[in-house]
């Protein structure tokens, strides 16, 4: 099936600096997401982009829809210690004409710790 | 309090030992799915379901069978476990099969070895 390559794999940064990552798909999506995942629980969603060139903010955050559909960014800035965690991208595939949803393909995620 | 669920949580069997996962949802969801979480993979969709007696394939459904005969429920089924399904697996919703599918709500997951 479809791959999503997402970088880095892991980053460690200092609590206070910001954070870049992101996601390629070797097709197009129209529908990008990002999730976070904490240890022992499932993935929630952080910020969800349905246009190409969409800019979105979720506190903190900030995604982007790359333009040719087959790349997303993620953003944080001003890292704290309870940024910890896997952040996955995922993107699906929907039917423009009857919203019905495809399967959603998940990136192999980017591990970010956060030291003091 | 709106919630996905999955039982057994964790579960060590033998290999070809059938065995269900259980995954209910308490929100009226329409989309369900079941997703397998490997070191270096991330997560990889199994099977969903877009309503009740309406399900999928995803990317990897080999070994798996699924069911949708009511709309909380939506139970894994492995008839015949093999070590290479060891991994483990959450179960999602979503209350609709349009735009807002995207806003998938996840179960605990449920750790499975398979010896």
């Amino acid at each position: 099936g479809q791959q999503l390559n997402q970088s880095p794999q892991s980053m460690f940064i200092q609590e206070g600096e910001d954070v870049s990552m992101n996601c390629t798909s070797s097709s197009i999506f129209n529908t990008w997401l990002w999730y976070k995942q904490d240890p022992g629980e499932g993935p929630v969603l952080l910020i969800a982009l349905y246009k190409a060139g969409e800019l979105t903010s979720n506190g903190r955050l900030t995604a982007q829809f790359g333009i040719t559909r087959k790349d997303s960014f993620l953003n944080i800035s001003a890292s704290i210690p309870s940024d910890v965690g896997i952040y996955f991208c995922a993107g699906q595939l929907q039917s423009v004409n009857t919203g019905t949803a495809s399967k959603l393909t998940f990136g192999t995620g980017t591990r970010l710790q956060v030291t003091l | 309090e709106a919630q996905v669920t999955q039982n057994p949580r964790y579960l060590i069997t033998v290999t070809g030992k059938k065995l269900t996962v259980t995954c209910s949802q308490n929100m009226n969801h329409e989309y369900m799915s079941w997703y397998r979480q490997d070191p270096g993979l991330g997560l990889r969709q199994i099977y969903y379901s877009m309503n009740v007696e309406v399900t999928d394939k995803g990317d990897v459904p080999e070994g798996y069978k699924v069911s949708r005969k009511e709309k909380r429920n939506f139970p894994l089924i492995l008839e015949s476990p093999s070590p290479n399904q060891t991994s483990l697996y959450f179960c999602a919703s979503s209350p609709d099969r349009g735009p807002f599918t995207d806003t998938q709500y996840f179960g605990p997951g449920t750790r499975l070895t398979v010896l």
